[in-house]
């Protein structure tokens, strides 16, 4: 069966740009996650989403960021006037439910902002 | 402020050798920890968890042991073979909902042949 999936794989933007990220979770999973890896650190959390609603959205860095799930499968992460120290790795993750169920990741997107 | 701590950036282990991972975490409410191993150009793949209600989980040639007297967990393979060379990050969740997981640093494996 398919993995998470997540396109583009690279992404090349300036500054000030606007971007979108997606997301395919794997089938049937209803919680999904997007995380930011920036370099020499681990993944940081910034969004979660139980079906099509963003549960949790606190780790989302300024009002800049926003995600969105509306048929509660793929999700897009959206970046408005990207700035230099946006450009990290963004991951998404994927999960049956939550409680005790591991969180399956995508293979990311990087993202460099010039 | 960084909840979870991986202290050894890199490590280096003899093919057939054991390999001992250590991470330390600051907060005593998280009550879940995970292993996740990551191959560059991939997204982290889940290794082994392990429930603060035991000190000791194993899976084949992984074991974690967590101390939570003194906020310490640590990884075990053994014996240690080449494709296990990856980052391995350790992760803990429970205390703002067991889904948000706050990942230390990493620490880079390189297994010898």
């Amino acid at each position: 069966g398919a993995g998470v999936s997540q396109t583009p794989s690279n992404k090349v933007t300036e500054k000030g740009k606007y971007v979108e990220l997606r997301c395919d979770p794997i089938s049937g999973h209803t919680a999904l996650y997007w995380y930011r890896q920036s370099l020499g650190q681990g993944p940081e959390f910034l969004i979660y989403f139980q079906g099509t609603g963003a549960a949790d959205d606190s780790g989302l860095p300024n009002d800049r960021f926003f995600a969105v799930r509306p048929e509660g499968s793929v999700s897009t992460l959206k970046i408005q006037r990207t700035e230099r120290g946006d450009s990290a790795v963004y991951l998404c993750a994927s999960s049956f439910d939550t409680a005790g169920n591991e969180q399956f990741f995508g293979p990311g997107t990087r993202l460099t902002v010039l | 402020d960084q909840q979870v701590k991986q202290n050894s950036p890199s490590l280096s282990v003899q093919e057939g050798r054991i390999s001992i991972l250590n991470c330390d975490y600051t907060n005593s409410m998280f009550d879940y920890f995970l292993w996740y191993k990551k191959y560059p150009a991939e997204g982290p793949t889940f290794l082994i968890s392990i429930s603060s209600i035991k000190d000791k989980n194993e899976d084949g040639r992984f074991t974690v042991f967590l101390n939570k007297s003194a906020k310490h967990l640590s990884l075990h393979i053994v014996p240690s073979q080449p494709g296990d060379s990856a980052v391995y990050f350790c992760a803990a969740s429970g205390d703002s909902g067991t889904y948000k997981y706050i990942f230390g640093t990493g620490t880079r494996l390189k297994v010898l042949a």
